[in-house]
């Protein structure tokens, strides 16, 4: 299995709502990645999760917030987003260390903040 | 800072032709990977070929391949036999080896497959 699934698919949320993002693997992946990405832009990484443990915060607004409750599962729990914060959210996936660290993107999941 | 360039917004190509995607980089370190990633319309992205730095032999992968210059810093992919399926944003990211996880994407090239 070297799939990264994405729930919900799509999402539209107005700016006093909470909502959460989720993402699992299966492949026995012990780091896992939150992106953002803008339509025609690359992705820009938001956090990395390391066995579990929050090893990046690229400075990310505290309207987003990451959870990582097993090896398998990641989470972005949102509460109070701007439009600006419309976009395409990227869960990813990879071994932790050298050697096989290419990441396995899912679908993502499509954002709309009214 | 790491900086990742692609100088082609935008390419298109005749179905079964070759074409170049271009990369370059900057970095100060010696030891690091470079990817190109495809993401085509509306669907999820894929890696396409990896190379690790100290690695000097190009990387293959079927129909895809790389010329990796590490003193030009530069990591173009080739793409042989080209097909309508291969339309796609290209992705070229690096990433340091002592920071793995956080990959520095280059701004994308639309590739266009043409029949």
């Amino acid at each position: 299995d070297t799939e990264v699934t994405q729930t919900p698919k799509h999402l539209v949320m107005g700016m006093t709502n909470k909502k959460s993002l989720k993402c699992e693997q299966h492949m026995g992946h012990r780091a896992m990645y939150w992106y953002k990405q803008k339509a025609k832009k690359p992705p820009e990484l938001m956090f990395v999760y390391s066995y579990e443990k929050l090893s990046i915060n690229e400075s990310v607004p505290s309207r987003f917030s990451p959870e990582c409750p097993n090896s398998s599962l990641l989470n972005l729990h949102l509460h109070a987003l701007q439009p600006e914060d419309s976009a395409l959210y990227l869960c990813a996936s990879s071994h932790v260390g050298t050697g096989n660290n290419e990441q396995y993107f899912g679908p993502g999941t499509r954002l709309t903040v009214t | 800072a790491q900086t990742v360039t692609q100088s082609q917004p935008e390419m298109s190509v005749q179905e079964a032709e070759t074409v170049t995607l271009s990369c370059t980089y900057d970095t100060s370190e010696s030891n690091y990977y470079l990817f190109w990633y495809k993401q085509p319309p509306s669907r999820q992205m894929i890696l396409v070929i990896r190379q690790e730095a100290y690695k000097q032999q190009n990387a293959t992968e079927n129909r895809f391949s790389v010329n990796f210059q590490k003193a030009a810093k530069s990591f173009s992919l080739k793409i042989s036999d080209s097909q309508l399926g291969d339309t796609a944003m290209y992705f070229c990211a690096f990433m340091k080896h002592e920071r793995r996880g956080n990959l520095i994407f280059g701004k994308g090239t639309k590739l266009s497959v043409k029949p």
